[in-house]
Parts: C-alpha cells; structure tokens; sequence
C-alpha cells in the first residue's frame, strides 16, 4: 500500500530561522504531490503542488518544494520563518489511475516562536 | 464562489444517535470526497465519489455512508454513532480534468460522540 512519511512530528523554531520539512513516500510510479498548511482552528490550504515539469517548485508565502524521485522525497522548505508560519503542515500523495485519492502523511506541527 | 461549504460547524451527539454532515461545493466539480482527521494521524479518506450516483469506499469506510444525487452534494451518514467516530471530518472536491489533481477542502465538521 502506498504510504506517506513525514520525519518530524513537532518543530520549533525561532523567527528567521530556515525551515526544511521532510517527505517520503513509497509509491513507485506516477505520481502526484501536495502540501497542504493547516492554520489552528481552519482547514487545509494548499501550498504547493508538483504533479510535471520542474521538480522545483514554488508555493505561497515563499516556500518551496523540491522533488526528487530517487528518493522518493518531497521536502518543504523556506528560506525565513515568520510567527504566522505556525501550522500544521501536511505533505500528500496521488498515484496515477488512483481517481484522485490523496494519501496523507500524518503531518508536521511547526511552532514559531517570535 | 463558494467553494466548498459544510454544516454544521460543530455537533455533539450521543452513542447510537445518527445525524448526517452536509457538503455542498460550486465548483462544479465531478469528484467529491470525505476525509476524517484524528490528532497524530493526518487525514483519513471515508468515502468519495467520482460523479452523481457514483460512489465507493475508501480506507476507513466502516460506520458511514455516503450518497451522491447531484453533482453538487455529497451527504456523509453516521448510523448509531460511537466514541471512535469523534473526529473532525472534511468534505473536499476536485476536477478530473485537473491534471494535478488538486483538492479543495471545505471548513470542516467537529464532532464529538459521547
């Protein structure tokens, strides 16, 4: 079955600090990535997806992602944190001829302390 | 638009009660989906639904049930609700044409089974 993994359950950092959040998962084909940002208290907003193209990719609020498919990876990453990066932050998964279900990994919460 | 919407925003229910969790999207979107979201385990997929009359499970369907009679609405059933059933549940949506396949997800439901 395909899995998502995210290595880190709680981060904490302070202003200004990089981030760098880690993703893996299993499928071995086609696939389609997203991360989701989960604010406290609303639903999920999509930050940034890599489904062709430059495995590179920009989202909003200056992260970015980068795909590697040797492995099997999908980091997030932003250069700058802000206190208004508090979240929890998901990185999700479709796999071709999957009729568009996103797999979950179990999320990361990011606190940033001002 | 709208996006997707849900009701209610909260409920309490006893065990064995039965309610129904509305969602409605104006997206115009074919594919429509039920997710539950339990602390530490990110998002779990219900049921979900690739067009009017269409429907199937998907990795935690027990206890639920789901219709889908327009393209609009897709109604998630609790029948004799169980503490194990208190979660948070969102409904999203997506177009199949999307290429990236990205979902949209509505404000959520919170519920509590006591």
């Amino acid at each position: 079955a395909q899995s998502v993994s995210q290595h880190n359950h709680h981060v904490i950092l302070s202003e200004a600090a990089s981030l760098e959040l880690g993703c893996n998962y299993s499928y071995g084909g086609t696939v389609n990535l997203f991360w989701y940002v989960q604010y406290p208290g609303q639903h999920l907003q999509l930050l940034l997806k890599y489904f062709s193209g430059d495995p590179l990719v920009k989202g909003i609020k200056g992260f970015e992602a980068e795909f590697i498919k040797s492995k099997f990876s999908f980091n997030l990453r932003k250069p700058s944190v802000q206190w208004s990066d508090t979240a929890e932050y998901f990185c999700a998964v479709i796999s071709g001829g999957s009729q568009g279900n996103l797999i979950f990994g179990k999320g990361t919460k990011l606190s940033v302390k001002p | 638009n709208a996006g997707v919407t849900q009701t209610p925003k909260f409920r309490i229910l006893k065990i064995g009660q039965s309610m129904t969790l509305q969602c409605t999207q104006d997206m115009n979107h074919n594919y429509m989906y039920w997710y539950r979201q339990d602390p530490g385990m990110g998002l779990k997929l219900i049921y979900y639904s690739v067009g009017a009359g269409i429907t199937d499970k998907g990795e935690v369907p027990n206890g639920y049930n789901v219709s889908r009679s327009t393209t609009e609405d897709f109604p998630l059933r609790l029948e004799l609700a169980a503490p194990s059933q208190t979660s948070v549940y969102f409904c999203a949506s997506s177009y199949s044409r999307d290429t990236s396949y990205e979902q949209y997800f509505g404000p959520g439901t919170r519920l509590t089974v006591t």
